[in-house]
């Protein structure tokens, strides 16, 4: 079945710091991949998607791009913030089999960026 | 605004009671769902509506009931027999079946259940 694995967490970093979050996907079709971003106390926000390998999803200063022949939708922004403390999700929608029209979540990435 | 709207935030329990999470939605989506989050797993999928009078189970539906009678509403029922009720619940909805692929889901701030 689909599944979806992010780095282990949680990840601190210091404002303007370089941010990566890995995320690695297997699924039996051709997903669309997304990130989702979980506020304190709040429910998810789609934060970027791609669709098909090779496109390049980016919003807020972040990006990750499809890569196809890594499984792979690595988050990365070039210089965090203190207001992007939150748990990122790494998330993909497989069109075929039994999982059309479903989510699959990776385990969330808790980050905190400090002053 | 149109949004997703999931009452109470906090809810709390007795263990062996039957308590019901309200979630309802004006955004006109056809599609909902049912979200478990429990720390360091990610969210699991308890159930899904693709239309009204009609809904499939998820990954983790044991232990759980949902109704669909209308359109914007799809409440949670997390019953006695469910072994862990304690987790914060998401509500979520898409335009239509299958329309994730290429359409985000829309969230709800999600109800925390404490049973004890």
């Amino acid at each position: 079945g689909d599944s979806v694995t992010q780095m282990e967490g949680p990840v601190t970093l210091s404002e303007e710091a370089f941010l990566t979050i890995n995320c690695t996907y297997t699924a039996t079709g051709y997903p669309s991949l997304f990130w989702y971003v979980q506020y304190p106390g709040e429910g998810l926000q789609l934060l970027l998607k791609a669709t098909k390998a090779d496109d390049k999803g980016s919003n807020k200063g972040f990006e990750a791009t499809y890569r196809k022949e890594t499984t792979s939708f690595h988050l990365e922004k070039g210089s965090v913030q203190v207001s992007d403390s939150a748990v990122y999700f790494c998330a993909l929608s497989d069109k075929s089999g039994t999982s059309y029209g479903k989510l699959t979540f990776g385990q969330g990435t808790i980050l905190t960026v400090h002053p | 605004d149109g949004g997703i709207t999931q009452s109470p935030k906090y809810l709390f329990r007795k263990e062996g009671q039957n308590v019901t999470l309200s979630c309802e939605q004006n955004l006109n989506h056809d599609a909902m769902y049912w979200y478990r989050q429990d720390p360091g797993q990610g969210l699991r999928l308890i159930y899904y509506s693709q239309i009204v009078n009609d809904f499939q189970k998820g990954d983790i539906a044991e232990g759980y009931s949902v109704s669909r009678e209308k359109k914007e509403s799809f409440p949670l029922t997390v019953t006695s027999a469910q072994k862990n009720p304690t987790a914060f619940y998401l509500c979520a909805s898409s335009i239509s079946p299958g329309s994730s692929y290429n359409s985000p889901l829309h969230f709800g701030n999600g109800t925390r259940l404490t049973v004890t």
